[in-house]
C-alpha cells in the first residue's frame, strides 16, 4: 500500500498568516491527490483533489500543488475558520490511503 | 442533492461481528463511476479508508482488514452494506460512509456513527 506522511503533524499560527502543509508518498502517484479539512465532531470537508483543483465552493485562499511524490497544501491567509485538521488522501492506487493528519491551531 | 446516512448499532462486544448500513439518496450506484467507500477515524486519531464498491460490483478491501470485511450493495435500496467480524476494542471508531467518483476522491461524506466496542 502507498503511505503518506504528512508535516508537520501540527503547527501553531496566526491569523492572516501563509500556512504550508506538506504530504509525501512512498511512490509515485501522478496528480491522485486530495485535501479534507476535518473540524471536531464532523465529517472531513473536501477542499482539493487532483492535486491542485479547487472544489466548488472553496474559498480560494487555499492551494494546493505538486505531483509524484510531493504534495503541498497552502493557505495563503489563515482565517479563524481554517483551525482544524487537514489530511491528505491518495487515489492512484487500491488501497485508497490518507495521510496522518495536520492539526492547525491557534498561536 | 447527495445525501448519505450511516446505521446500526453503537455498542458491540469484543468477537461479535458489526453490520453498518449506508443509505444513500441523489445518486445511483448503478451510474457508471460511482462507488460508495467506508472510513473509520478512532477517537482523536487519523482517518482510514477501510473498503469500497463500484457501480460495476467491483470491491477493494485494506490490506490489513480485508479479512475482516465485506462490502455490498443494494441498489434498488440504495443501500450499501460493510460487515466486519471479529470485532475488538481498538476497533472502536466513527464509522463514516462515503461517496466516491471513478474510485477517487470523496466528494461527499455521512455524518458518521460511533460504535463502541466493549463488553
Amino acid at each position: 500500500a502507498i503511505q503518506l506522511t504528512q508535516s508537520p503533524s501540527s503547527l501553531s499560527a496566526s491569523v492572516g498568516d501563509r500556512v504550508t502543509i506538506t504530504c509525501r508518498a512512498s511512490q509515485g502517484i501522478s496528480s491522485a491527490l486530495a485535501w479534507y479539512q476535518q473540524k471536531p465532531g464532523k465529517a472531513p470537508k473536501l477542499l482539493i483533489y487532483d492535486a491542485s483543483s479547487l472544489e466548488s465552493g472553496v474559498p480560494s485562499r487555499f492551494s494546493g500543488s505538486g505531483s509524484g511524490t510531493d504534495f503541498t497544501l497552502t493557505i495563503s491567509s489563515l482565517q479563524p475558520e481554517d483551525f482544524a485538521t487537514y489530511y491528505c488522501q491518495q487515489f492512484n492506487n487500491y488501497p485508497l490511503t490518507f495521510g496522518g493528519g495536520t492539526k492547525v491551531e491557534i498561536k | 442533492q447527495v445525501t448519505l446516512r450511516e446505521s446500526g448499532p453503537a455498542l458491540v462486544k469484543p468477537t461479535q461481528t458489526l453490520t453498518l448500513t449506508c443509505t444513500f439518496s441523489g445518486f445511483s450506484l448503478s451510474t457508471s463511476g460511482m462507488c460508495v467507500s467506508w472510513v473509520r477515524q478512532p477517537p482523536g486519531k487519523a482517518l482510514e479508508w477501510l473498503a469500497l464498491i463500484d457501480w460495476d460490483d467491483d470491491k477493494y478491501y485494506s490490506t490489513s482488514l480485508k479479512t475482516r470485511l465485506t462490502i455490498s450493495k443494494d441498489t434498488s435500496k440504495n443501500q450499501v452494506v460493510l460487515t466486519m467480524t471479529n470485532m475488538d476494542p481498538v476497533d472502536t471508531a466513527t464509522y463514516y460512509c462515503a461517496r466516491i467518483l471513478d474510485g477517487g476522491y470523496i466528494d461527499y461524506w455521512g455524518q458518521g456513527t460511533l460504535v463502541t466496542v466493549s463488553s
